[in-house]
């Protein structure tokens, strides 16, 4: 099992449709998840955190499931600049383990169309 | 304030070449980490450096070897570049879990390493 799996996509959606990615996570160990965007050649920038509880900021909802260990993104009405590739990220070690071991799922990209 | 700035933004060499990529942090960020992506691929953790230190290291060959300067700014060198090292490596900083960092991480906007 990979450490950090996601659909690559893309997720062709239209204007104002509400979309979801799934990520999946192999270390049951693992505290810390992220959820980062990617624009095309551009680099990495942290969207939100995903606490134990889900967490809600604006349009986006993130939320953990530690017993079936995957996470996922929730995008209600999506706007044309939502376009990006949404990078699921987890911390595998477990709590006081090493911060640097952050790993990046390959991505799933997205496309909001007119 | 300034972000994670990166040199050179591109970069040509040849096989067998050597390369050495710098790196910037923000202001009172002590940790650095490096990440290659390679077209097609999701980021690849290479090194990870705090206080100077190197802390963890990615599951890449000995030819990729960095460090940490005491302004906590850092290099990445890839001796004898092959074909495949051709990739976008991007550097972050963070403030480390002794600073009370969530462990948020701010990309550099990342130097593009072509080998020919």
């Amino acid at each position: 099992r990979k450490e950090v799996e996601q659909d690559p996509g893309p997720f062709n959606v239209p204007e104002g449709a509400t979309v979801a990615f799934n990520c999946t996570y192999s270390n049951s160990a693992s505290q810390s998840f992220f959820w980062y965007r990617q624009d095309c050649r551009k680099e990495p920038k942290l969207l939100m955190s995903v606490y134990s509880s889900g967490n809600e900021d604006g349009r986006f909802t993130a939320q953990l499931n530690r017993a079936s260990q995957y996470i996922s993104l929730l995008i209600r009405d999506s706007k044309l600049s939502d376009s990006a590739t949404y990078l699921c990220v987890v911390n595998m070690a477990g709590y006081g383990g090493s911060q640097g071991n952050l790993i990046f799922g390959k991505g799933t990209k997205l496309s909001v169309k007119p | 304030e300034a972000g994670v700035t990166q040199s050179p933004t591109h970069l040509i060499k040849t096989r067998g070449q050597q390369a050495t990529l710098r790196c910037s942090p923000i202001s009172g960020h002590t940790s650095v980490y490096w990440y290659q992506q390679a077209l097609g691929l999701g980021l690849q953790f290479l090194l990870w450096y705090d206080e100077g230190e190197e802390r963890n290291r990615g599951n890449f060959p000995p030819r990729f070897s960095g460090r940490q300067f005491p302004n906590y700014s850092s290099e990445l060198n890839v001796n004898a570049l092959e074909l495949e090292d051709s990739a976008l490596y991007l550097c972050a900083s963070s403030l480390s879990r002794r600073q009370g960092g969530t462990g948020e991480l701010f990309f550099g906007e990342g130097s593009r390493l072509t080998v020919l």
